[in-house]
């Protein structure tokens, strides 16, 4: 799987979008963006997950540039409760596991 | 509805005792599962998974085992546990849904060895 790099962490007022950048410059073609995140002292929670296109679910939006060697994890309106880690994973089709990094660490401001 | 059952939430152990962790998985077939271990401060450390009953595989050396006795049940175990098993542990499962593995973790059990 390829490798990503994200910043460790990132601050963002209540109420504002959040915008978590990943950079993965070796993604090979049959590679998947994940996206996670982990509240303190809970399990990891699936977020969105994407190919190519951009992608939007009642979470967040994905979006991956046209070369795809990074992508963006939009939080639309920030709340508290969006502070946690946010893991960005690359994985090939038919890899069983998931390979977790440092991710970043997301604290939304009063 | 699938849920995923982890227990218990916290223990405390002393060095050299035995630990067992049970993680079952309800209201799916054939999963994925999947033993991670978070130590304080670090990221997810991916320990054991396994595709089937009986069907283990191990990521890295260490002092723990898994084991999978039933479909939907995954057990981690020592049998003497050493200060650097002190961690989070969390159980997950993945079954295939179209391009997605759809993971879905445990809350986890924080084990501290004393």
């Amino acid at each position: 799987d390829a490798k990503t790099t994200q910043p460790p962490s990132m601050d963002c007022a209540e109420g504002r979008a959040a915008n978590l950048p990943c950079n993965h410059s070796t993604i090979s073609g049959n590679e998947y963006v994940y996206w996670y995140r982990q509240i303190h002292s809970q399990g990891p929670q699936y977020i969105i997950h994407g190919l190519k296109n951009n992608e939007t679910n009642e979470m967040a939006s994905l979006i991956i540039t046209e070369d795809r060697k990074s992508s963006t994890l939009i939080l639309p309106h920030a709340t508290l409760r969006d502070t946690a880690v946010y893991y960005c994973i690359v994985r090939r089709t038919g890899r069983r596991a998931l390979t977790f990094g440092s991710g970043t660490r997301l604290q939304v401001q009063p | 509805s699938q849920t995923i059952h982890q227990w218990p939430a916290t223990l405390v152990q002393p060095v050299g005792s035995p630990l067992s962790l049970e993680c079952t998985v309800e209201g799916t077939s054939n999963p994925n599962l999947y033993w991670y271990r978070q130590a304080a401060g670090r990221g997810l450390q991916l320990l054991f998974y396994s595709v089937g009953i009986g069907q283990i595989s191990s990521e890295v050396p260490q002092n723990l085992s898994a084991s999978r006795p039933q479909d939907r049940q995954f057990i981690l175990s020592s049998k003497k546990l050493l200060l650097s098993d002190s961690g989070f542990y969390l159980c997950a499962w993945s079954v295939l849904e179209g391009a997605n593995y759809g993971y879905t973790f445990g809350s986890g059990t924080r084990l501290t060895v004393v």
